[in-house]
């Protein structure tokens, strides 16, 4: 089933921090975060695995909240390169062959 | 390296016709993956390929055939286009079946059908 992300679109101005959330009904093993800029392909951020992680890079963070089958990325002091269109993807299997569920996106517009 | 490359980048066809898409990776990954993107939908899975010699059904996979040729090509065939298949494509790959692998997209194929 598909993830649930919110809010469907964000707008800020440079400086400013944003979350995007992603949630599922089902229990999770892991979650991805992509962006993508119009008119390119999906680019990978970070991997998320069950047991709370929380990784960053940059200004750009996550957590994983495996208990209530959540994930936030936080956007720090956002620059004008971070717009696009963020995605999660979940995976719901940790054996055997599992694929990637995406949610339908978060729009991120960051302005001068 | 190249990555996942992805042919054509642009398709219009008729409504019946026929077309395959292409793609192929010089990462030597294991797993490909088709989606298709649509306005407001996100990606959705059609096919996959866990490895090669075999294929399986995403969520979407009614109107399409996969092959794979090979490790490094998957395609995908449309055997008779209908409107609702307008769409982007984009192919995907990954190291294996491992849930802590991360995706490589080709650009996509943008292809409209009239």
């Amino acid at each position: 089933q598909q993830p649930v992300q919110s809010p469907q679109a964000v707008i800020l101005r440079e400086g400013e921090d944003a979350v995007i959330n992603c949630s599922s009904s089902k229990a999770l093993y892991s979650v991805h975060w992509y962006r993508q800029k119009h008119g390119e392909a999906p680019v990978f951020l970070m991997i998320l695995l069950k047991g709370g992680e929380q990784k960053g890079h940059d200004k750009i963070s996550a957590s994983f909240n495996e208990k209530k089958q959540q994930s936030s990325l936080y956007l720090t002091a956002s620059q004008l390169s971070y717009s696009g269109t963020y995605f999660c993807g979940t995976e719901i299997h940790d054996s055997g062959y599992s694929t990637l569920t995406f949610g339908k996106g978060t729009m991120l517009l960051v302005s001068p | 390296n190249a990555g996942v490359t992805q042919t054509p980048k642009f398709q219009v066809l008729k409504t019946g016709q026929s077309m395959t898409l292409q793609c192929a990776q010089d990462m030597n990954h294991n797993s490909m993956y088709w989606y298709r993107q649509d306005p407001g939908m996100g990606l959705r899975l059609i096919y996959y390929s866990a490895s090669e010699g075999t294929t399986d059904k995403g969520e979407v996979p009614n109107g399409y055939n996969v092959s794979r040729l090979n490790k490094r090509e998957f395609s995908l065939r449309l055997e008779s286009a209908a409107p609702s298949q307008t769409s982007v494509y984009f192919c995907a790959s990954r190291i294996g079946q491992a849930t802590r692998e991360k995706l490589f997209f080709g650009s996509g194929t943008q292809l409209s059908v009239l």
